[in-house]
This record gives C-alpha cells, structure tokens and sequence, in this order.
C-alpha cells in the first residue's frame, strides 16, 4: 500500500528565503507525482506535475524535483513571499489514473 | 480555466440527520467524479470514484451504504451523508475529470455533526 509523507509539517520562514519542502513514497513504482497548494477555505490547485520518466518540472519560481529510485521529491521555492503561505500537498498516481494518494501536506507561512 | 464548485462549503447538523453535498464541474463535462475526506491532521482520503450513469467504486472500508453518490450528469456529482454521526465531522472535497484528463478540485466541504 502506498503512503506519502511529507516533512516538515509546518514550517514559518522570513520573506525573501528560499526553502524546500520535502516529500517521500513508500512505493517507487509511481506513474506520476504532483504538488498541490490547498488554502483554507478552498479547493487544492495543482502547481507542478511530474511524470515518472522526469526528474524536474519547474514553473516560474517553483521547481519539483523527481527521485523515483529512492522515493523522493523536493519542492523548492525561490524568494518566498506572503502570498506563497499555505499548505502544500504532494500526492503520486501509481497506474496513471487521477486516484491519487496524498500526503498529509506542509503548512507554509511566510512572514512579511 | 476549470472550475468544479461545490456546495455547501460549511454545515452543521444534529446527529441522525442526513446531509447532502453537491459537487458541479461548471464549464467541462466530468465524465468522472472523486469524492475525498480528510480529517484533522490527517492526509486526504479518496473515498469513492464515480462515474457518470453508472455505480460509485468504494475504497476499502468506506460504507456505500452510509456514504450515498450519485452522478446523474455529466456535470453533477453528490454526496450524501445518511444519518450522520460525529464521527463523520470531517472536511469532504470531490475533484473532477474530463475529456482533458486534468483533474480540478471543489473548494470542499467542512461538515460537523453535533
């Protein structure tokens, strides 16, 4: 059975840091793995998708980086502003199809 | 871009009670529908898979007879949480596929059962 974590739980960093939000899969047999942004009070948007062939995908100052071999995918986020505050879920496809088993996501806040 | 709305985005109701969650992709026709829960702290939990016309597949240890989906059109999918206990308080979220193979999310569903 599949299961996704993600480390750490909640993380507080200043305006303008970097950072990189971490997310591991007991099964490596994925047929891809996405970053979601979930805010409160609203639905989850999809950022990044990555296909089990990629090792990154990046969009604007967002890049997700794909390790199937040993599980593991890194979000990175350059800059980081306020409005980049939320929780951000990793969840991965194991036959292709949109069932999707998550994570239990990374409370980002971003302090001005 | 896509939009999948549902509706209500909070309810409270007493315990015994019914409630009934709607779930419409507003510009697509979602030939699938899924319908996930997430408590408190935990991960969000794929419920049931439905498909337009046909049965609801349940995962494993979801009760199809508590749990009631229907997915009439290609537009509306609904949950309906049959007597409903506190235990069932949860946060409820359906996401929706078309034609394009993305996948979109509803805004979800707080329901707390007192």
């Amino acid at each position: 059975k599949q299961e996704v974590t993600q480390i750490p739980a909640a993380l507080s960093v200043p305006e303008g840091e970097n950072l990189v939000l971490n997310c591991s899969f007991t099964d490596s047999a994925i047929y891809n793995l996405q970053w979601f942004r979930q805010d409160p009070g609203k639905g989850l948007t999809s950022l990044l998708l990555i296909q089990s062939s990629q090792r990154e995908q990046t969009s604007g100052r967002l890049n997700a980086s794909l390790d199937k071999s040993s599980g593991r995918s890194t979000l990175y986020i350059a800059a980081s502003q306020p409005g980049d505050s939320a929780t951000y879920l990793c969840a991965v496809s194991s036959d292709g199809s949109e069932k999707l088993v998550f994570g239990k996501g990374t409370k980002l806040t971003v302090n001005p | 871009g896509a939009v999948v709305s549902q509706h209500p985005s909070r309810v409270i109701c007493k315990s015994g009670t019914s409630v009934k969650i709607e779930c419409r992709s507003l510009d697509f026709q979602a030939t699938t529908m899924f319908w996930y829960r997430q408590f408190p702290k935990q991960s969000l939990m794929l419920m049931a898979t439905s498909n337009e016309g046909s049965k609801a597949t349940y995962e494993q240890g979801v009760e199809k007879d508590k749990f009631l989906i229907n997915h009439a059109s290609l537009t509306l999918s609904t949950l309906t949480v049959t007597s409903a206990h506190p235990e069932d308080s949860s946060f409820y979220i359906c996401s929706a596929t078309g034609e394009h193979e993305k996948l979109f999310f509803g805004s979800g569903t707080q329901l707390s059962v007192l």
